[in-house]
């Protein structure tokens, strides 16, 4: 069983705040690093994929960034909105996804 | 029209009883997955399959069953429900190895 790690678990911020969130996992058998974006009462909607060590994405004022040596990824939002409020997954592939439980962002206006 | 779409939306059953969840998607794609979600769990994978003739169990697959009726149809049936299996479930599906999944609607299903 993969052990994927997402840090924090919850996070509040005001609006305007930048932020970033941790998404550890094991380095061998790394295939591809999946973030998702998941709204209360909605299905989790793909943000990135990254393939490659060193590689970075960016959407509008959300990036990220891999590390598949040290087993690691990195979401950033800069000048966070209340719309910006859900929970981001990661999921490393290794045959199939396997998701980490999810950082929950809750942006105050 | 959506992609993934999944049946029902909502449902309430009661212990022992055998219930069927169906997801159907016009993706294309071969590879399709059950997951449930529980508070402070995550998404757990029940089932995934990559083909028609391809099944396989994922990491919660206990008192559950699945079919692959065809590229586009994967159903997920419950034999003999019970209150621990009251939880959010969700389909998804993905091309290849690596892919982006796209996932339904999920199913609200309360076990009494």
């Amino acid at each position: 069983i993969l052990n994927v790690e997402q840090s924090p678990q919850s996070l509040h911020v005001q609006e305007g705040d930048s932020t970033n969130f941790t998404c550890s996992f094991p380095s061998s058998n790394f295939y591809a690093l999946h973030w998702y974006r998941w709204e209360t009462a909605k299905s989790p909607e793909a943000l990135f994929v990254m393939t490659l060590n060193g590689d970075e994405k960016k959407k509008g004022r959300i990036s990220a960034t891999l590390n598949t040596k040290e087993g690691y990824s990195y979401l950033y939002i800069k000048g966070s909105q209340p719309e910006d409020s859900a929970t981001y997954l990661c999921a490393p592939t290794v045959g199939k996804l396997i998701f980490g439980q999810g950082t929950t962002l809750q942006v105050k206006p | 029209d959506a992609d993934v779409t999944q049946t029902p939306r909502n449902r309430i059953t009661k212990t022992g009883k055998r219930i069927m969840l169906e997801c159907s998607q016009t993706k294309g794609h071969d590879r399709m997955y059950w997951y449930r979600q529980d508070p402070g769990l995550g998404l757990r994978l029940i089932y995934y399959s990559f083909d028609v003739k391809d099944i396989n169990k994922g990491e919660i697959s206990d008192g559950y069953s699945v079919s692959r009726q065809a590229q586009a149809k994967f159903s997920l049936s419950l034999e003999s429900a019970i209150p621990n299996q009251t939880a959010l479930y969700f389909c998804a599906t993905s091309g290849v190895l690596g892919e982006t999944q796209y996932f339904g609607p999920g199913t609200r299903l309360l076990v009494l």
